[in-house]
């Protein structure tokens, strides 16, 4: 089955600086690629994806990028500030399956 | 109101006990999720339904079982709780198939003892 791997498992950034999160697939049929936003006691919060005919997309301060060929995809968050800590997952989908990331702490520094 | 609603949202139960954690759904959907959550591992799909008569495993089904009662209303049931079963559990629904935005419920979060 897929195995989706997530780096770094904590990241802390000064407010202002850019953020990144790495995740790898294992899955070359994997077709479907979403982030999700984790806050304190809620579930999680669908913020951008991306499906495998894309190599690039981007939502105001937020964008991801995916290699298909290395089987990698990169969320990148610019100008952070403090309300974007929080946990976030990746995951890769294909057909009725859905795999996610271990997850990543991020934590905005004022 | 929330989209997605789970109950209870705290439980602690003991072992071998029998438990169902509920979900119900306003928006509409008739694609519904049960994930675990635990520390390290992420979410961890358990079961899903793409409809009312429609009923599939996911990576980890054993040790539970699922009902779906109508299209707005998907019950998730431990029928012998065991401590390792301690996790956060998700609901969450979607509207075409799971390649697509899934909205989450707040979680129930289970300790068996």
């Amino acid at each position: 089955g897929e195995n989706v791997e997530q780096h770094p498992s904590t990241l802390s950034v000064q407010e202002g600086d850019s953020a990144v999160i790495k995740c790898t697939y294992s899955d070359s049929a994997s077709n479907y690629f979403p982030w999700y936003k984790q806050e304190l006691g809620k579930g999680p919060q669908l913020i951008i994806d991306i499906r495998s005919n894309v190599g690039e997309k981007k939502d105001q301060r937020i964008a991801v990028t995916l290699n298909k060929t290395a089987k990698h995809f990169s969320l990148h968050i610019t100008e952070t500030q403090p309300e974007d800590s929080a946990v976030y997952f990746c995951a890769a989908s294909w057909g009725n399956d859905m795999r996610f990331g271990a997850g990543t702490r991020l934590t905005v520094k004022p | 109101d929330a989209d997605v609603t789970q109950t209870p949202r705290n439980r602690i139960t003991k072992t071998g006990k029998r438990i169902m954690l509920e979900c119900s759904q306003t928006k509409g959907h008739d694609r519904m999720y049960w994930y675990r959550q635990d520390p390290g591992l992420g979410l961890r799909l358990i079961y899903y339904s793409f409809d009312v008569k429609d009923i599939n495993k996911g990576e980890i089904s054993d040790g539970y079982s699922v009902s779906r009662q109508a299209q707005a209303k998907f019950s998730l049931s431990l029928e012998s709780a065991i401590p390792n079963q301690t996790a956060l559990y998700f609901c969450a629904t979607s509207d075409r198939d799971i390649a697509d935005t899934q909205y989450f419920g707040p979680g129930t979060r289970l300790t068996v003892l």
